[in-house]
């Protein structure tokens, strides 16, 4: 069965702090991804990895940093925390193309809170 | 620029009924169509998909209808039940793209 884990299901950070969001997932994919959801702006991609030590610019990427030392996991940075970075955080998994499998999938997401 | 547009926010049904969800999209490089359901607290879950190829794509109570010429697809739920009362997401993906493109999501509700 697919199982994408993150670290936490609800965090309360203050402004300034750097925070690190974990993101494990256990089908050997290649790809992985971290969103952000906000309401009446759906899922928006901030990072994109297709190796390790590989990422890739989403679209909201601004205040955000990634790591991917190794293929199962993917870490998401906020180097120093913002209240309008508060949000759900959602990372994903997905096969390399040549799976010819489009489907990613997700973790439960992260309530992520910045006072 | 929107390429995956969602345009109505939320819909609401009677158990029983059909529910049609609708999304329209930009981009002709898009060559594959997903739809995911989300519920509160939880990550999207993927529920059915098309490739560009196919104008239906048919699971259980899910049907999803592809429109190429129109740049349209539609979700289909018959009979609908209060358990798919969630938000749903329409998504794409540009051929050779590792990514998808996300639509804003309509929240379904159906009443019992």
């Amino acid at each position: 069965d697919v199982k994408v884990t993150q670290s936490s299901r609800y965090l309360v950070k203050r402004t300034g702090e750097k925070v690190f969001l974990e993101c494990v997932q256990d089908m050997d994919h290649e790809n992985m991804f971290w969103y952000r959801q906000d309401p009446g702006l759906g899922l928006r991609l901030i990072y994109f990895s297709y190796d390790v030590k590989m990422k890739e610019k989403g679209d909201i990427p601004e205040g955000y940093s990634v790591s991917r030392e190794k293929k199962e996991r993917f870490s998401l940075i906020l180097e120093s925390a913002s209240t309008n970075q508060t949000s759900m955080y959602l990372c994903a998994s997905s096969p390399t193309l040549r799976a010819l499998r489009y489907e990613q999938y997700f973790g439960p997401g992260t309530r992520l809170t910045v006072t | 620029d929107q390429q995956v547009k969602q345009n109505s926010p939320s819909l609401s049904v009677q158990e029983g009924r059909i529910s049609i969800l609708n999304c329209d999209y930009t981009n002709s490089m898009f060559d594959y169509f997903l739809w995911y359901k989300k519920y509160p607290a939880e990550g999207p879950t993927f529920l059915i998909s098309i490739s560009s190829i196919k104008d239906k794509n048919e699971d259980g109570r899910f049907t999803v209808f592809l429109n190429k010429s129109a740049k349209h697809l539609s979700l289909h739920i018959v009979p609908s039940q209060p358990g798919d009362s969630a938000v749903y997401f329409c998504a794409a993906r540009e051929g050779g793209s590792e990514k998808l493109v996300f639509g804003k999501g309509t929240k379904l509700t159906v009443n019992p």
